[in-house]
């Protein structure tokens, strides 16, 4: 398996600009999770998919970002207009619920270092 | 309060000697405990979960989980070089939550 596949690796942008991240998450995994990382706040939950469909978007700092999942093996988190303050390193991760009910762990891709200008 | 909390470090340990990491969570309803290792520049992996109280081994790593302190503990036994990372305790808040809270990590040096 090729695991949790992101792109791009990297993303230099000047403020004002729309940036997308893309994810493809682990096959057979029902759960999608996007998640911003920095040295200040750690790393925090943006919105997690179950079976496509947006479940919690609380973590959304803000009306500029957005998240989407058309299918199962796709899904975007998008920024618009970027910011400065946006620059983290933004994280996706797949897990499946196994019928035990028990909490699967979460398979992390490899990020995507965003710097805003 | 923090929901997972974590002493930041940094943690410095002698090479073969024990690491111990501590975490502390808010949520009593909390069922799934999880330890994340992260090297500098990577993404997270997995290395322990553990979900009944008492300790859970797995090779050099041992997690321990007291529900009643709310407390949950990693122990990592001949400490290497290899083992300088920083690691996240992650809490499963609540039954049936299907999102998990991360602390904001030790950072751990193995001086040799």
């Amino acid at each position: 398996d090729a695991g949790v596949i992101q792109s791009p690796r990297h993303e230099v942008t000047e403020m004002g600009q729309e940036v997308t991240l893309r994810c493809k998450p682990i096959s057979g995994h029902d759960y999608l999770f996007w998640y911003r990382q920095t040295m200040m706040r750690g790393l925090e939950l943006l919105i997690y998919f179950n079976n496509n469909v947006p479940i919690d978007d609380s973590g959304m700092p803000e009306d500029r970002f957005s998240a989407k999942m058309p299918n199962a093996s796709f899904s975007t988190l998008k920024i618009q207009p970027s910011e400065p303050r946006d620059s983290a390193v933004y994280f996706c991760a797949s897990s499946y619920s196994p019928p035990s009910g028990i909490y699967n762990e979460q398979f992390f891709g490899p990020g995507t270092r965003l710097t805003v200008l | 309060q923090k929901e997972v909390e974590q002493n930041s470090g940094p943690l410095s340990v002698p090479e073969g000697a024990i690491a111990s990491l501590n975490c502390t969570y808010s949520d009593r309803g909390s069922q799934s405990f999880f330890w994340y290792r992260q090297y500098s520049g990577k993404s997270p992996e997995l290395i322990m979960s553990i979900y009944s109280n008492g300790d859970k081994e797995d090779g050099r790593f041992t997690a321990q989980l007291n529900k009643a302190s709310q407390y949950v503990s990693l122990l990592i036994r001949d400490s290497q070089p290899s083992d300088s990372a920083t690691y996240l305790c992650a809490v499963n808040p609540s039954r049936g939550a299907s999102k998990i809270i991360f602390g904001s990590g030790t950072r751990l040096s193995i001086r040799p």
